[in-house]
């Protein structure tokens, strides 16, 4: 069975930074590209990074380019998300998944 | 960026009785393979997404049989024949074809009248 949780978020002050973690078991990881995805709170769904199986290629949404970096431990079958500067309207869920197939529980950030 | 318009965005339903929402994509989401990379997902309250239907019209593993999807091109649809209470959730379709970056539609909220 696909597990993927994530960890890391909490509450944070305006420019602050914070790392997300995604352990994924159940399948190879490193055979996988893996998104992130966030939500606000009674919002939609909003793709924002991801990344392909050995790291070598990653994609970002407009509003984290230059902010934000996707990385991956395949040692660790681990998923991260560095984020930097961060504001308010960043305050969401933050979910990963494996190509949009299976999801974590989320995971929340308030800034 | 493709843009993915659902409606309704409030559909409240009859236990029993069928159910449809849209999705209407700006752009063909045939892809140069010949695929079309659109998808349905689920969340009930408090919960996360659940993918329902990959590529059109293709039912993932363990969703009951009452939900479908069909379409082509630019415009899709996804029906429950009868609504179940289970079905309460928020419905939204997400393009793979032109990315980055994927792209959701809204969400349509299905409730029980």
């Amino acid at each position: 069975e696909v597990q993927l949780v994530e960890s890391g978020g909490g509450l944070v002050q305006p420019g602050g930074s914070l790392r997300l973690s995604c352990v994924a078991s159940g399948f190879t990881f490193s055979e996988n590209w893996m998104n992130w995805v966030r939500q606000v709170p009674g919002k939609g769904l909003v793709w924002v990074s991801n990344i392909n199986g050995d790291g070598s290629r990653t994609s970002y949404a407009d509003f984290v380019r230059g902010r934000f970096t996707i990385s991956r431990d395949n040692a660790k079958n681990t998923l991260y998300l560095q984020m930097n500067d961060l504001s308010g309207d960043d305050s969401a869920v933050y979910y990963c998944t494996r190509w949009f197939d299976s999801w974590g529980q989320g995971i929340l950030v308030t800034v | 960026d493709v843009v993915l318009t659902q409606s309704p965005l409030s559909l409240p339903v009859t236990l029993g009785q069928p159910a449809s929402i849209s999705c209407r994509s700006s752009q063909s989401l045939v892809s140069s393979d010949g695929n079309t990379f659109l998808n349905w997902y689920q969340q009930r309250p408090g919960q996360s997404p659940r993918r329902l239907i990959y590529k059109v019209s293709n039912r993932d593993s363990g969703v009951p049989d009452r939900f479908s999807g069909s379409g082509s091109g630019t415009d899709f649809t996804l029906r429950i024949s009868r609504v179940e209470a289970e079905d309460v959730a928020v419905y939204y379709c997400m393009q793979g074809t032109h990315w980055p970056p994927w792209t959701f539609g809204q969400g349509t909220k299905v409730e029980i009248k």
